[in-house]
């Protein structure tokens, strides 16, 4: 247990459909980050927030939507997506967006589109 | 640019020693973190380097030399348990923006 969770581990969605993946942190921490995991493929940074504040857009598609409603919640809307975003989506947090903290990582959720 | 590089795969036998390098080419370097992944979990934090020489924890260890934008993650006495990924990450730092830049990570298969 890393201390943060994600909801669910796996979703398998059509193309025409809207779901939420959520993440919740009990660390206590300030900056809370979504990553896209591909296969043999480095982590790719979608989104940061920072004490509640979106810090960083990475050139992410609009049919991903995040929500950091408080410092211990993050969510990722999803809609309309293609095949090509099937990934393992990953949720991690950190004491802040400063330097020196090692991110905590939650197990990921499991998306397939079909 | 901004790259990370680390073997893709790599197998080793129980009871073994084996060595897993990551070589960087960033701009701002200000740290290298190390971080396993088992297959369907999240991944966790091994360690991290920050000026040159050997970290030790335990059976694993981590060697940093900035001058030669070189990172290794030592494994000693392997079990089957260590049977998983292994992800280098450099933190750099450029106007007052820290990033982390991500490996592809290292499959690391563990033979009884």
């Amino acid at each position: 247990e890393t201390g943060v969770t994600q909801t669910p581990r796996h979703l398998v969605m059509g193309m025409t459909n809207k779901k939420s993946l959520k993440c919740e942190q009990h660390l206590g921490h300030n900056a809370m980050y979504w990553y896209k995991q591909s296969a043999k493929k480095p982590l790719e940074l979608m989104f940061v927030y920072n004490f509640k504040e979106q810090t960083e857009n990475n050139s992410v598609p609009s049919r991903f939507s995040p929500e950091c409603p408080n410092s211990s919640h993050l969510f990722l809307h999803l809609h309309t997506l293609q095949p090509e975003d099937s990934a393992l989506y990953l949720c991690a947090s950190s004491q802040d967006r400063g330097g020196g903290h090692e991110q905590f990582f939650g197990p990921g959720t499991r998306l397939t589109v079909l | 640019g901004q790259n990370i590089d680390q073997p893709t795969e790599m197998t080793a036998t129980e009871g073994a020693i084996v060595q897993i390098n990551c070589t960087y080419q960033t701009s701002g370097f200000n740290g290298l973190f190390w971080y396993q992944q088992h297959a369907g979990e999240a991944p966790t934090f091994l360690s991290y380097n920050v000026l040159d020489g050997l970290e030790e924890k335990g059976r694993f260890s981590s060697f940093l030399s900035r001058s030669k934008g070189y990172s290794y993650l030592l494994l000693k006495e392997l079990q089957m348990k260590d049977s998983a990924s292994y992800l280098c990450a450099v933190r750099t730092l450029m106007d007052s923006n820290y990033q982390l830049i991500w490996g592809a990570g290292t499959k690391l298969i563990i033979k009884p």
